[in-house]
């Protein structure tokens, strides 16, 4: 089966400086994709990266990269220069085994951004 | 580029009324069809899953039911509604790895 951990409930950073969101996963599967999700207080649920299990480079767009280490078997979020429109929950997601590629979610990490 | 829709954007039903919410899908096809469910400060809970038209597998037991009735149309369904069922539901597409969420339906049981 499979394990989405993320044991950061609650993360604070100061407008303009980095955060890591920390995520580590569980599989047996040897092809799978890695997502984070940004989900305001509206309740929609925006993608932000993805990387796959056999991508070489860590994904990165814009402002968000995916610190990807294979070996232990971790995803993490890093968001540059963060901005207030940054607060949010965090999700991190992946595809499972199968047709249907379901995805599988962490328990979130709540991000506030200070001004 | 893909879209997709949600409605009702909320809803209020008494226990024990019937529900329907419907999501479709724009500018793509035959995709991969979500429903999830996220209970208040939760994370989201897979429901049912559609690989194509009629196809529906559903990942927990509960009085909840989804039909596919078109290769773009995803609806999710109650005869009657549970106060368990309170929550935020949303739809998701995906083709190949990328995955899409739709605005999600805010359902109130009372």
């Amino acid at each position: 089966a499979q394990k989405i951990t993320q044991t950061q409930p609650g993360m604070f950073v100061q407008e303009k400086e980095a955060v890591t969101l920390d995520c580590t996963y569980d599989t047996s599967d040897p092809s799978y994709g890695l997502f984070w999700y940004k989900q305001p207080s509206s309740g929609e649920m925006i993608f932000l990266i993805y990387q796959g299990s056999y991508d070489q480079q860590n994904a990165t767009e814009g402002r968000y990269s995916l610190n990807f280490q294979k070996a232990r078997k971790s995803a993490n979020l890093v968001i540059s220069a963060s901005q207030l429109g940054d607060s949010a929950m965090y999700f991190c997601a992946m595809t499972g085994p199968g047709s249907a590629r379901q995805l599988t979610f962490g328990s979130g990490t709540q991000l506030t951004v200070l001004p | 580029s893909q879209t997709i829709h949600q409605w009702p954007a909320t809803l209020v039903q008494p226990v024990g009324s019937p529900l329907s919410l419907e999501c479709t899908v724009e500018g793509t096809s035959n995709p991969n069809l979500y429903w999830y469910r996220q209970a208040a400060g939760r994370g989201l809970q897979l429901l049912f899953y559609s690989v194509g038209i009629g196809q529906i597998s559903s990942e927990v037991p509960q009085n909840l039911s989804a039909s596919r009735p078109q290769d773009r149309q995803f609806i999710l369904s109650s005869k009657k509604l549970l106060l368990s069922d309170s929550g935020f539901y949303l739809c998701a597409w995906s083709k190949r790895d990328r995955r899409i969420f739709g605005p999600g339906t805010r359902l109130t049981v009372l």
